[in-house]
């Protein structure tokens, strides 16, 4: 198992530009989730998902969309990008048991210039 | 609103000690909780979890204490090595399918 992988694994913006952010996970669990981390700071929740085709936002939206269409794919969308989203994003998973230990992929870096 | 927040944002300490990580957490109604370590350029990595109705869990050299009266958690890392130097987190589950993530904690091992 690959478990969770995410694509590019860096990425420089211009200011207003767009781009998707790719995860996928192999584990066949029904619940993923997008995180944002900030210098020295803990993760954020931007969206989550508990299966294909619902999806719900997290603490801080703003500025991102994301689909579901399949169990194993959950992209992040950022349209019109801005230096505020200059950050680490990080997807995870979980079965969405009671247990909610998520599973990290290694993270994206955005630099939005 | 509800946060979870650690006590020392950093710690040193010399191989072979034993070291403890310290998390306060204000959200009474959490009932799971999770320890995550993450190391320069990785994605955070699963280290021990606990559930509200135990106090104790104990993994491979690792140890998470969970104090509900005083809303305290702590993760104690036996015989320190330097591939321990790190950021901890820790997490609450404060919704189903939801954590909330603290600051974080730099352990830093001096050989």
């Amino acid at each position: 198992n690959a478990g969770v992988t995410q694509t590019p694994k860096f990425r420089i913006l211009k200011i207003g530009q767009s781009m998707t952010l790719q995860c996928t996970q192999d584990m066949n669990h029904n619940y993923m989730y997008w995180y944002r981390q900030d210098p020295g700071m803990g993760l954020k929740l931007i969206y989550y998902s508990v299966g294909a085709g619902i999806t719900d936002k997290g603490e801080v939206p703003n500025g991102y969309n994301v689909s579901r269409s399949t169990t194993e794919d959950f992209p992040l969308r950022l349209e019109l990008a801005a230096p505020s989203q200059t950050s680490v994003y990080f997807c995870a998973s979980s079965y969405g048991t009671s247990k909610q230990t998520q599973y990290f992929g290694p993270g994206t870096r955005l630099l939005v210039l | 609103g509800e946060s979870v927040g650690l006590h020392l944002p950093t710690l040193s300490v010399q191989e072979g000690d034993n070291s403890i990580i310290n998390c306060a957490y204000s959200n009474s109604a959490s009932d799971y909780f999770i320890w995550y370590k993450q190391e320069s350029g990785k994605g955070p990595q699963f280290i021990i979890d606990i559930r509200s109705n135990m106090d104790k869990r104990q993994g491979q050299r690792v140890t998470v204490l969970l104090n509900k009266t005083v809303k305290h958690l702590s993760l104690q890392i036996a015989a320190t090595q330097p591939g321990d130097s790190a950021v901890y987190f820790c997490a609450e589950n404060t919704s189903y399918g939801k954590l909330t993530f603290g600051q974080g904690t730099i352990l830093t091992v001096h050989p």
